[in-house]
């Protein structure tokens, strides 16, 4: 099974700041990595897919980057509706696994 | 307005079994590709099971291999999960989730999520 691994686990920032999260596989994944972000008590919601392409109605301040087995997930000017957990999950083979998460606190 | 609703979730003793169904709306069913996605109570996000649209390709995560069973119903628009020998470790938020692209083999991205049904696993 292809590992995924991101971090930090967990990070606090301000409104306005930016903000980097990582994922690494454990092999390469050519760019077949998607990007979630997960609010409490809800669904996960695509934000990222193919490494770098934004789903349709997510801010243009998500950015997805990255080829092989390391990929970022950057938020320019962190909003307060982007405190969040973010997983990142791999489409390149089966079974489909997913990151840890990353959990964005408010500072 | 493409939807999922999840249900059939509920509180089971170990060894026992459910069957989860998801109901889906707005969209061509039978041109996608769907799949069960777990989360259990402060954890992070599994994946469990995926099906074509044609219901002719079928995977799984070894955690549930010969335990829980996906099946689809295009006439009904319904994806469904058959959980039998379930274990205390299968206690978790079950969604059911689309796949981005028409078509596909096997899952892409996973754009349309349920709003998830919780399984209980304890005696």
């Amino acid at each position: 099974d292809i590992q995924m691994t991101q971090s930090p686990s967990s990070l606090s920032a301000s409104v306005g700041d930016r903000v980097t999260i990582t994922c690494r596989a454990s092999q390469s994944i050519i760019s077949f990595l998607n990007w979630y972000q997960q609010k409490p008590s809800k669904a996960p919601k695509l934000l990222i897919y193919a490494a770098s392409t934004l789903q349709s109605g997510v801010p243009s301040r998500f950015t997805g980057g990255g080829s092989g087995t390391d990929f970022t997930l950057t938020i320019n000017s962190l909003q307060p509706e982007d405190f969040a957990t973010y997983y990142c999950q791999q489409s390149y083979t089966s079974p489909w696994t997913f990151g840890q998460g990353t959990e964005v606190e408010i500072k | 307005e493409v939807q999922l609703l999840e249900s059939g979730g509920g509180w089971v003793q170990p060894g026992g079994s459910l069957r989860l169904s998801c109901a889906a709306s707005g969209f061509t069913f039978s041109s996608y590709a769907m799949s069960w996605v777990r989360q259990a109570p402060g954890k992070g996000v599994e994946w469990v099971s995926a099906v074509s649209g044609t219901g002719n390709s079928i995977d799984y995560a070894d955690s549930v291999k010969g335990r829980f069973t996906i099946s689809r119903d295009n006439s009904k628009s319904t994806l469904y999960l058959q959980m039998n020998s379930l274990r205390a470790e299968d206690s978790a938020v079950y969604y059911c989730a689309k796949d981005r692209v028409r078509y596909s083999s096997g899952p892409d991205a996973f754009d349309i999520w349920g709003q998830g049904t919780m399984v209980t696993v304890s005696s």
